[in-house]
C-alpha cells in the first residue's frame, strides 16, 4: 500500500518556468491538501481539496494553481516560478473531516 | 499568518530529561492534533485531542488540551534520541487544517 505518493522528489528551476507537481493517493481519501514547509515557518496550507470536484485556498495561494484530477489525484502548478517559492512541499490526504492526514515523502524544490 | 503558535521553537535536552511543547491559539479550538517530523521525514500522525481538559497518553508521551480550548501541550517524560524531530499541533475546521510553527528537539545523548 504505497499511501500518499509525490512526484518528483527534487527538482531545480529558473525564475520564470513553469512546473506541475503531482501527487497521488491510494488510499480512496475524499480530502487532499498541498502545504510548503519553510525553516522557522512551519507547515502552510498552499490549498486543499475537501472533495472531489472543490478546491479551497489555503494561507498561501498566491503564486499557485492546483487541479484535483480525479479522487486520486490533486496538482500543485507554478506557473511562473520565484525564488520565494524554494521550500519543501507536503500532498497530504485525508479520509474524512476531522480525521487525521496522511502526507507524502515531499518535493525539494529550489528556484533559482 | 500563523493562527497558532507553538513554543519554544527549539529545544536542546539531555537524554533522559522532560520535553515540553506548547502549543497556543487566540480562538476557541474544535480539536487540535498533534505530528511528529523526523528529520528529513514527513509529519507523521501522533493524536487528536477533542474535548476540553482532555489527557491522553502514549508510553512517554502525555498530550493535554486545556480548559478553554485554546492551549495544548505535549509532553515527553524521560527523553530518548528516537524522540529527535520537530513537533507540530494543528488546528482544523473542518476541512481546514493550520499547523502551529514547530518545536524542534534535539536530544544529547
Amino acid at each position: 500500500n504505497a499511501g500518499v505518493t509525490q512526484t518528483p522528489k527534487f527538482q531545480v528551476l529558473k525564475t520564470g518556468q513553469s512546473m506541475t507537481l503531482q501527487c497521488a493517493q491510494d488510499m480512496n481519501h475524499n480530502s487532499m491538501y498541498w502545504y510548503r514547509q519553510d525553516p522557522g515557518m512551519g507547515l502552510r496550507l498552499i490549498y486543499y481539496s475537501a472533495s472531489e470536484g472543490t478546491t479551497d485556498k489555503g494561507e498561501v495561494p498566491n503564486g499557485y494553481n492546483v487541479s484535483r484530477l480525479n479522487k486520486r489525484e490533486f496538482s500543485l502548478r507554478l506557473e511562473s516560478a520565484a525564488p520565494s517559492q524554494t521550500s519543501v512541499y507536503f500532498c497530504a490526504s485525508m479520509a474524512a473531516s476531522n480525521e487525521k492526514l496522511f502526507f507524502g515523502s515531499g518535493t525539494q524544490l529550489s528556484v533559482l | 499568518g500563523q493562527q497558532v503558535m507553538q513554543i519554544p521553537q527549539y529545544q536542546h535536552v539531555q537524554e533522559g530529561e522532560d520535553f515540553t511543547t506548547y502549543c497556543n491559539s487566540s480562538t476557541t479550538l474544535s480539536n487540535i492534533q498533534w505530528y511528529k517530523q523526523r528529520p528529513g521525514g514527513h509529519p507523521v500522525f501522533l493524536i487528536q485531542l477533542v474535548k476540553s481538559g482532555e489527557v491522553k497518553k502514549q508510553k512517554r508521551l502525555t498530550f493535554q488540551f486545556g480548559e478553554a480550548k485554546k492551549n495544548s501541550s505535549l509532553h515527553i517524560t524521560a527523553t530518548q534520541t528516537t524522540d529527535v524531530g520537530t513537533y507540530f499541533c494543528a488546528k482544523s475546521g473542518t476541512y481546514k487544517y493550520i499547523f502551529g510553527t514547530g518545536t524542534r528537539l534535539k536530544v544529547l545523548a
